[in-house]
């Protein structure tokens, strides 16, 4: 069985500081994990994936994840928060050739000016 | 390349009116999933084709719901007659076979009123 745990509802942070999003996965098999972003009223945009090779995944608009197989982690970060990044991110667990994909519940990021 | 395409983008509907939504994946993309997030409630999964064969639907909530995929290529999401608990935001998602990495639409806006 898989479940994944994103462990902040809502995160708020200013703008030019670091950003940290917390994901805990559950999976009884080697998982692919994911982490997607959703801007108001648009779409699921895919940030960056890990899928068993580089434990050290960088994604696009300088987002980065790391897996933690120890602490069944894959805590999402961007060293400098930018006000575009306003948007709620979600994480997700899936089985090799997309299986069972379980989204996290979403963690809203605020971006203070 | 085009990306998925969901249509309508959003639609308002009265209770027990009957709505289809359609999506086209990712050209290639024999993997096509339908998800929905209802109001204050996480991404579900709903159902899995692959080419045109129902691979899971254990998300599907009830016989009010119908999913197609004739020909193996676009998905239509049929639901009859819809409740007001049915309003939320639809995604389609299309992945290669084998390959985890699953890509969004921009997602079917339903409102039932």
């Amino acid at each position: 069985a898989q479940s994944v745990t994103q462990l902040d509802s809502h995160v708020s942070v200013s703008e030019g500081t670091p950003v940290l999003l917390r994901c805990n996965y559950s999976s009884s098999y080697s998982p692919s994990l994911f982490w997607y972003v959703q801007h108001p009223n648009k779409g699921l945009q895919l940030l960056l994936k890990y899928t068993s090779a580089a434990t050290l995944v960088k994604g696009i608009n300088g987002f980065e994840a790391e897996f933690k197989k120890s602490e069944t982690s894959f805590h999402l970060t961007k060293p400098s928060a930018h006000m575009s990044d306003a948007a709620e991110y979600f994480c997700v667990v899936s089985k090799a050739g997309g299986f069972k994909t379980i989204f996290g519940a979403g963690t809203r990021l605020f971006v203070k000016a | 390349e085009a990306g998925v395409t969901q249509f309508p983008s959003h639609s308002v509907i009265e209770k027990g009116q009957t709505v289809t939504l359609r999506c086209d994946p990712i050209s290639g993309h024999d993997n096509l999933y339908w998800y929905r997030r209802v109001m204050g409630k996480e991404i579900k999964f709903l159902l899995h084709f692959v080419k045109e064969s129902k691979q899971d639907e254990s998300g599907m909530p009830n016989n009010r719901f119908l999913a197609e995929r004739t020909g193996g290529t676009y998905s239509t999401l049929k639901v009859q007659p819809a409740e007001l608990e049915d309003s939320g935001v639809y995604f389609c998602a299309s992945s290669q076979v084998g390959i985890s990495t699953i890509y969004f639409g921009e997602g079917s806006w339903l409102t039932v009123v």
